[in-house]
Order: C-alpha cells, then sequence, then structure tokens
C-alpha cells in the first residue's frame, strides 16, 4: 500500500543552522510527493512538490529531491529562520488512481530560536 | 488562488448535539476532503468525495457523516457528538486535471465538545 514515514520531531536549532528532515514512501504507483507546512493556528500550505524521479521542488530556501532509487524526499534548509517555525508534512499521492487521495506523514515539529 | 473556506474557526458544542461542519471552495475542484488533526497522530482523513453526490470512506468514517450537494461544497456531520470527537477538523480540495492532486487546505475548524 501507501504510506510516508518521516522523522519524529520535535527539532529545536538556532537560526542560521542546517535543517533536514527525512522522508521516505512506499508506493504501489507513480507517486507525485510534497511537503506541507502548518504554522501555528492555520491550515496546510503546499511548501513545494516533485512529480517524478530526480525532481527537485524548491521554495523558499526549502528543497528537496524525489529520489526513487531510496524511496526518498528528504526536506533540507541551508540556514533557518525563527520565521520557518511550524510542523512540516511530507506526503504522496499514487498517480494512477483518479481519487486524488494525499497519504501524509504524521508531521515534523521545527522550533527555530534566535 | 484557490481558497478553501470554512464556516467556523472555533467552535464548541455540548455531547449529543448534531454538528455540521462547512467548507467551500471556488476553483471548480472535483475533489474535496476531510480530515482530523490530533497531537501526535498527524492528519487522518475521514471522507472525501471525487464528485457531487459522490462520497468514500476514509481511515476513520465511524460516527461521521458527509454531504456534497453542490460541487464547491462538502459538509461534514457530526450525528451525534462525542468527547472523543474534539479536534482540528480540516477541510481540502484537488482537481482532477493534472493528475498530481496536489491539495488545497482551508484554515480549519477547531471544535471542542463538552
Amino acid at each position: 500500500g501507501n504510506s510516508v514515514t518521516q522523522m519524529e520531531g520535535p527539532v529545536t536549532l538556532s537560526e542560521e543552522a542546517f535543517l533536514t528532515i527525512n522522508c521516505t514512501y512506499t508506493a504501489t504507483g507513480y507517486p507525485s510527493l510534497f511537503w506541507y507546512v502548518q504554522y501555528p493556528g492555520e491550515g496546510l500550505q503546499l511548501l513545494l512538490k516533485a512529480t517524478k524521479a530526480d525532481d527537485k521542488g524548491s521554495n523558499k530556501g526549502f528543497e528537496a529531491t524525489y529520489r526513487k532509487e531510496t524511496t526518498s524526499f528528504h526536506l533540507e534548509k541551508g540556514s533557518v529562520q525563527v520565521s520557518d517555525s511550524a510542523v512540516y508534512f511530507c506526503a504522496l499521492s499514487d498517480r494512477g488512481s483518479t481519487l486524488g487521495r494525499l497519504y501524509f506523514g504524521r508531521g515534523t515539529q521545527l522550533t527555530v530560536w534566535p | 488562488d484557490v481558497k478553501v473556506t470554512q464556516s467556523s474557526r472555533y467552535l464548541v458544542k455540548r455531547t449529543g448535539e448534531k454538528v455540521f461542519l462547512e467548507c467551500v471552495q471556488d476553483m471548480d475542484h472535483e475533489n474535496m476532503f476531510w480530515y482530523r488533526q490530533d497531537p501526535g497522530l498527524g492528519l487522518r482523513l475521514i471522507y472525501f468525495s471525487y464528485d457531487v453526490k459522490m462520497k468514500e470512506k476514509g481511515d476513520i468514517p465511524e460516527g461521521y457523516s458527509v454531504s456534497r450537494e453542490k460541487k464547491e461544497r462538502f459538509s461534514l456531520i457530526l450525528e451525534s457528538a462525542s468527547t472523543n470527537q474534539t479536534s482540528m477538523y480540516l477541510c481540502a480540495s484537488s482537481s482532477h486535471g493534472t493528475g498530481v492532486y496536489e491539495q488545497y487546505f482551508g484554515p480549519g475548524t477547531r471544535l471542542t465538545v463538552t
């Protein structure tokens, strides 16, 4: 079946530190992969996506590369800011399905201290 | 920009009450979803719909029902609210069109059942 496993938090970093949040997946079809971010008190926002192997998604300094050989989609940022404090969710959609369902990881809480 | 709105940000109901949560999207999306979000459990899919009057059970449909009479509107119904349904409820929508199925989320409704 389809599933996503992401590293458990919470993750606590100082401002300007390097961030990695690991995400691995299991999929029956040909998934698209996503990272969503949830700021306190808000819904989820799409942060970046990749639709095929070796694609790199990027946005707001965050990057993630779709690695089919390791079934991974790790999120990275070179220098985090206090404003990046949020919960991050990795997700996949099975493009072979017409139902449009996403499968989410459990989320990783990131706190950045000044 | 896609906009998904939810009828209330905060809601307090009594045990046994019938509760309606409304979600409206303005981008003519075919797919709509209801999730609940609880600490440590991530997002769990309750129900989704891929067309008007069509619905599919998600992972935790017990105690909930849904209604989709118009394409832009998807309602979640708690027939008899219980305290274990206290949670954050998130609505989302997506399009069939690209086959990528990225979902767009509303701001959430924090429901407290007392």
